[in-house]
C-alpha cells in the first residue's frame, strides 16, 4: 500500500541551529511531493513542492526540500531555524499515475524552537 | 493572494444532528476536495469533486456523508447523523486545472461534536 513515513514525531532545536525533517514514502512510481506547515489552530500552508526536474527544491521561509529517489525521500531543510518556525510539518504525497489526485499524508513532526 | 475560505470555524453539535461544512475554494479552480484530521493525528483524504460529480471517496467517506456544489462559488459537505468520532478539524482544498496537483487549503472547520 503506499505509505508516507515521518520517522520523528517531535524535533527541537535551538534558534538559529540548522534543522532537518525526515519524510520517507513508498509509491511504485515516482510521486509528486510536498511539504506542509500548520501552526496551532491554523490551516495547512504550502511551503515547497517536488514533481521533476532539479532535485533540490527551494521554499517560502527560506526551507529548501531535496528528492532523493535511490532512498525514497523527500527531507525538509532549512539552514537556521527561527522561533516562528515553531509549528508542525507534513509531508504529502500524491501518486500521478493513478488518475486520482487525493494527498496522503504523513503523521507530521512537531518543530519546538528553543530561544 | 486568492484563498480557500471555510466556515464556520468552529462547529458544535450534538450527537445525531446534521451538520454542513462549508467552503468557498478559489474562483477559477476545477477541483474540490475534503480532508479531516482528528486531533494529534494524520491529516487523511475524505472526498474530491470534480466536474459537479465526486471522482474518488475513502472508506471513510460512507453514507452519512454527501458533498454538494450547490452554486458557482460554494462547496459543502454534509454529516447526516454525527457521531462522536466525527469530531476533527476539516479541511475543504481546491486546485486548478494546469496546476490540477498543488491544492491550495482552507482554514480548516473544527466539528466537535458532543
Amino acid at each position: 500500500a503506499q505509505s508516507v513515513t515521518q520517522p520523528d514525531i517531535h524535533i527541537t532545536v535551538s534558534e538559529g541551529a540548522s534543522l532537518e525533517l525526515r519524510c520517507n514514502y513508498s509509491y511504485g512510481a515516482t510521486p509528486y511531493l510536498f511539504w506542509y506547515v500548520q501552526s496551532p489552530g491554523q490551516g495547512l500552508q504550502l511551503l515547497l513542492k517536488y514533481f521533476s526536474g532539479d532535485t533540490l527544491v527551494q521554499g517560502i521561509k527560506g526551507f529548501e526540500a531535496e528528492f532523493k529517489r535511490s532512498q525514497s525521500s523527500f527531507n525538509l531543510r532549512k539552514p537556521s531555524v527561527h522561533w516562528s518556525d515553531a509549528a508542525e510539518y507534513f509531508c504529502a504525497v500524491a501518486n500521478p499515475t493513478s488518475g486520482t489526485y487525493k494527498y496522503i499524508f504523513g503523521t507530521g513532526t512537531r518543530l519546538k524552537v528553543l530561544a | 493572494e486568492p484563498e480557500v475560505t471555510q466556515t464556520p470555524s468552529h462547529q458544535v453539535t450534538q450527537m445525531g444532528q446534521e451538520v454542513i461544512l462549508r467552503c468557498v475554494p478559489i474562483s477559477n479552480h476545477l477541483y474540490f476536495y475534503w480532508y479531516r484530521q482528528i486531533l494529534g493525528q494524520k491529516v487523511e483524504f475524505l472526498v474530491s469533486f470534480y466536474n459537479n460529480e465526486i471522482s474518488e471517496k475513502s472508506e471513510i467517506f460512507d453514507d452519512q456523508f454527501s458533498v454538494e456544489r450547490p452554486d458557482g462559488s460554494n462547496f459543502t459537505l454534509k454529516i447526516r447523523s454525527t457521531k462522536l468520532e466525527d469530531s476533527a478539524m476539516y479541511f475543504c482544498a481546491s486546485s486548478g486545472q494546469i496546476k490540477y496537483y498543488e491544492q491550495y487549503f482552507g482554514p480548516g472547520t473544527r466539528l466537535t461534536v458532543t
